[in-house]
């Protein structure tokens, strides 16, 4: 079964520095997807980035890119130039590629709070 | 611009009461997920449907049920709420894979019911 690991429950940084927040995960399979998410204190679960495991170039959206190691079977996310808005519980998941009907299940690591001190 | 709608953000209940969480998607989507949110256990899958009338278990099914009777609509069931239950309730859907260039993979959440179980 496919498992996903955050290793660090907190994490804090300064305004306008960059942090990077783990992620490794275990699988067999050779085609998935792996997403980061940003659970704010409003609940409401919002998707920062996502990464194609057929891909080889690593995602980026604005100020938050990922660190794909496919051998490694590691995930990180780099956040650029911290802003106090980004302060939430991010939550690193993992879903098969459902290509020839596998499950559509999403699988979420445990989370990682991270505070944005100014 | 809300796609998909818990019925309650906040709901106490007693004791082997009753309880229906409820969830609603505008997006026609074919897929929908009940999860469980627990501080320093991340999300975890309760049940999920890929179709109306059908439904699976997740992972953590026991003292749960679902019903989908329309497409739209999926509803957690607490046959006989118990303390143990008393968490976060997070309802998702997605989209079934058609074409790889084409699929979204991710989840669209909807914003929680935080139940309490007195």
């Amino acid at each position: 079964a496919q498992t996903v690991t955050q290793s660090q429950p907190e994490m804090s940084v300064q305004e306008a520095e960059t942090v990077t927040l783990s992620c490794t995960y275990d699988t067999s399979e050779s085609d998935y997807y792996l997403f980061w998410y940003k659970q704010p204190p409003s609940r409401q679960m919002i998707l920062v980035i996502r990464q194609e495991a057929y891909k080889q170039q690593n995602a980026t959206e604005n100020r938050f890119s990922v660190n794909f190691q496919k051998a490694a079977k590691s995930f990180s996310l780099k956040i650029s130039d911290s802003q106090l808005g980004d302060a939430a519980m991010y939550f690193c998941a993992y879903r098969t590629d459902p290509y020839g009907g596998a499950t559509n299940k999403l699988i979420f690591g445990t989370g990682t709070l991270l505070a944005v001190q100014p | 611009d809300v796609k998909v709608t818990q019925s309650s953000r906040y709901l106490v209940k007693r004791t082997g009461e009753k309880v229906f969480l409820e969830c609603v998607q505008d997006m026609d989507h074919e897929n929908m997920f009940w999860y469980r949110q627990d501080p320093g256990l991340g999300l975890r899958l309760i049940y999920f449907s890929y179709d109306v009338k059908m439904k699976e278990k997740g992972d953590i099914p026991e003292g749960y049920s679902v019903s989908r009777e329309k497409k739209e609509r999926f509803s957690l069931i607490l046959e006989s709420a118990s303390t143990n239950q008393t968490s976060m309730y997070l309802c998702a859907s997605s989209a079934p894979y058609r074409d790889r260039g084409l699929y979204s993979p991710g989840y669209t959440f909807g914003s929680g019911t935080r139940l309490t179980v007195v």
